[in-house]
């Protein structure tokens, strides 16, 4: 089964500085797509970044871009110049591409705080 | 459009009680999924459909029920509600597996 994993539960940026959020995934599949997704203290489930395995350039949404590195198995969230609107709850999932691979699995999140 | 809409918002239940969260999108998304998520342990899926009749279990299916009569409404149901139940669940859909997924706001479930 697959699994991912975020080895950081907690980071913390200093506004207008740069961070980068960690997650590594385990999988067998040759082709899967890869997501993170943001959630504020609203609760809402916010898409920031769509990756598909086998594209090779690194996905870019204005201030966030990612570091797609598929032979490592690690997929990284940059966000640059980081704004107190970015503090919130990060989870980085995968999603295969084969049947049976339907379900969207999600790390345990990386908790930003962004201090002014 | 109104995308992903979730009902109720908050319930508090007794031990035993069943209910059913119901969940409707009006994007004709043939995807549809239902989660949990507990403090420190992100989102893991109960139950998941690919079309209107189609559905299979997630990672901790055990105690919920589903079903998909149509493309629209995915509702879940806890058939004997218990205190581990407690948990933010989140119903979400996408037209196809490489598309993202699209949350509801979630349901604050409490159980006494």
């Amino acid at each position: 089964a697959q699994t991912v994993t975020q080895s950081q539960p907690e980071m913390s940026v200093q506004e207008a500085e740069t961070v980068t959020l960690s997650c590594t995934y385990d999988t067998s599949e040759s082709d899967y797509y890869l997501f993170w997704y943001k959630q504020p203290p609203s609760r809402q489930m916010i898409l920031v970044i769509r990756q598909e395995a086998y594209k090779q350039q690194n996905a870019t949404e204005n201030r966030f871009s990612v570091n797609f590195q598929k032979a490592a198995k690690s997929f990284s969230l940059k966000i640059s110049d980081s704004q107190l609107g970015d503090a919130a709850m990060y989870f980085c999932a995968y999603r295969g591409s084969q049947g049976g691979s339907e379900k969207l699995v999600f790390g345990k999140g990386t908790k930003l705080t962004v201090n002014p | 459009n109104a995308g992903v809409t979730q009902t109720p918002k908050f319930q508090v239940l007794k031990t035993g009680q069943s209910m059913t969260l119901q969940c409707a999108q009006d994007m004709n998304h043939e995807y549809m999924s239902w989660y949990r998520q507990d403090p420190g342990m992100g989102l893991r899926l109960i139950h998941y459909s690919v079309g209107a009749g189609i559905t299979d279990q997630g990672e901790v299916p055990n105690g919920y029920n589903v079903s998909r009569s149509t493309t629209e409404d995915f509702p879940l149901r806890l058939l004997s509600a218990a205190p581990s139940q407690t948990s933010v669940y989140f119903c979400a859909s996408s037209p196809s597996r490489g598309q993202p997924q699209h949350f509801g706001d979630g349901t604050r479930l409490s159980i006494l």
